[in-house]
């Protein structure tokens, strides 16, 4: 079984800029969920998408969105970048049923993010 | 609002020997996950141990162990016959038990590095 893939693994943006990262989850998981990593701040909750909807959202300000299509693949966007935005940004999936793995998340390698 | 505290930035142990990583958190949550991730120099974050906060039994996955202290809201991980590959950063974090929500709260992480 495939695990959850984030493309592309490594960008560099200038300031200004918009940029656009997916992730795949592990098939038949219906929630996927978004956070920020850098060494300031730790690990950052972005948004959750479940079914095509938003149903959680962190304190990330409006430039930050999100969607998720009818396969569960998210994309996150980013406009008019900053250099703060520069971070690792993962994604993670979730079963979102009982079963043994209940209540894990399972994570994406993640895409580096550099703005210049 | 959950909150999770790490308070050791850095710990060392020698191959073969147990080491105890240490995380406390904040809640007024009854039902929730604890979970501790690995993150090695790949970045790839990779679950270690899951705990159930109903359960009183403690969670341990081979060499992996917690000593969950659900009143004390204390949530450790001990690493029996430590490898080199263990050498990675280490998150305690925290998730609320609805089927609705997916977001997990970070510890600021402690990095670890087991000696030859």
């Amino acid at each position: 079984k495939a695990g959850v893939t984030q493309t592309p693994r490594y960008l560099i943006k200038t300031r200004g800029q918009q940029v656009t990262l997916s992730c795949s989850p592990i098939s038949g998981h219906r929630s996927v969920s978004w956070y920020q990593q850098t060494p300031g701040q730790g690990l950052q909750f972005l948004f959750e998408y479940f079914s095509e909807t938003q149903r959680n959202k962190g304190n990330f300000p409006g430039r930050f969105s999100g969607r998720q299509f009818s396969n569960s693949r998210s994309e996150m966007n980013v406009s008019t970048l900053e250099l703060g935005d520069s971070a690792l940004y993962l994604c993670a999936s979730r079963r979102n049923s009982q079963g043994g793995d209940s209540g894990i998340q399972y994570f994406g390698a993640g895409t580096r993010l550099s703005v210049l | 609002a959950q909150t999770v505290t790490q308070s050791q930035p850095e710990m060392s142990v020698q191959e073969a020997e147990t080491v105890t990583l240490s995380c406390t958190y904040d809640t007024s949550e009854n039902n929730y996950y604890l979970f501790w991730y690995k993150q090695p120099p790949s970045r790839q974050m990779i679950l270690v141990i899951r705990q159930e906060a109903y359960k009183q039994q403690n969670a341990t996955e081979n060499r992996f162990s917690v000593n969950f202290q659900k009143a004390a809201k204390s949530f450790s991980l001990k690493i029996s016959d430590s490898q080199l590959g263990d050498t990675a950063m280490y998150f305690c974090a925290f998730m609320k038990l609805s089927g609705a929500n997916s977001k997990l709260t970070f510890g600021k992480g402690i990095t670890l590095s087991v000696r030859p």
